[in-house]
């Protein structure tokens, strides 16, 4: 069975400071890695994914993520925050092995930036 | 383009009481998906359709029941509401299977 892992409820981080929102995730086969973010009262927004290639993935909004297969992790990170930034992130995982379609998220968490 | 939409938006269903979700997609996407969303556990998959004409159970299948009425459109229903099944239900759409999925706007349900 797939599990994702994000061990932070919250993250804090001043606007301007780098950040990262940390995931691991569990897989028989080679994962398939998503990273989306959700505002308050709203649906899930895709932000980027990881299939194969490159380890440092770009994505949507200035963030990019970073695959270690070693550590099985692939942490959401960011430059420079911005207040805008703060939402919920939540950590994806699709086994390419087989399994059942869709996706197993993590617990979510929150990100928030201070001004 | 609206992407994915569900309605209603909105549902207060007393305990026994029956309702279908509604959620339609404009992406000429083959699969479609139905998860719900609870404090501090993320979105679980509930049921999936890798195609029309096709359904299987996801992660929490139990007192719920779906059709994948036409490529665009994918029901999610609750033949006997609990309190249990008090949540935020979204609808979610991709192609290919593999590809990034787009989520609807959400469908909060509560069951008293």
């Amino acid at each position: 069975a797939q599990s994702v892992a994000q061990p932070e409820d919250q993250v804090n981080v001043a606007e301007g400071n780098p950040l990262t929102v940390k995931c691991t995730y569990s897989v028989s086969g080679n994962p398939y890695l998503f990273w989306y973010v959700q505002y308050p009262n709203r649906g899930l927004q895709f932000l980027l994914k990881y299939i194969t290639g490159d380890n440092l993935v770009k994505g949507s909004y200035g963030f990019e993520a970073e695959f270690n297969k070693s550590q099985t992790s692939f942490h959401l990170k960011k430059p420079s925050a911005l207040v805008s930034d703060s939402a919920l992130y939540f950590c994806a995982v699709r086994d390419l092995g087989g399994g059942a379609d869709g996706l197993t998220f993590g617990k979510g968490t929150h990100l928030i930036i201070q001004p | 383009n609206a992407g994915v939409t569900q309605t209603p938006k909105f549902q207060v269903l007393k305990t026994g009481q029956s309702m279908t979700l509604q959620c339609a997609q404009d992406m000429n996407h083959n699969s479609m998906y139905w998860y719900r969303q609870d404090p501090g556990m993320g979105l679980r998959l509930i049921y999936y359709s890798a195609s029309e004409g096709t359904t299987d159970k996801g992660e929490v299948p139990n007192g719920y029941n779906v059709s994948r009425l036409n490529k665009r459109e994918f029901s999610l229903r609750l033949e006997s509401a609990a309190p249990s099944q008090t949540s935020v239900y979204f609808c979610a759409s991709s192609t290919p299977r593999d590809g990034p999925q787009f989520f609807g706007p959400g469908t909060r349900l509560t069951v008293l």
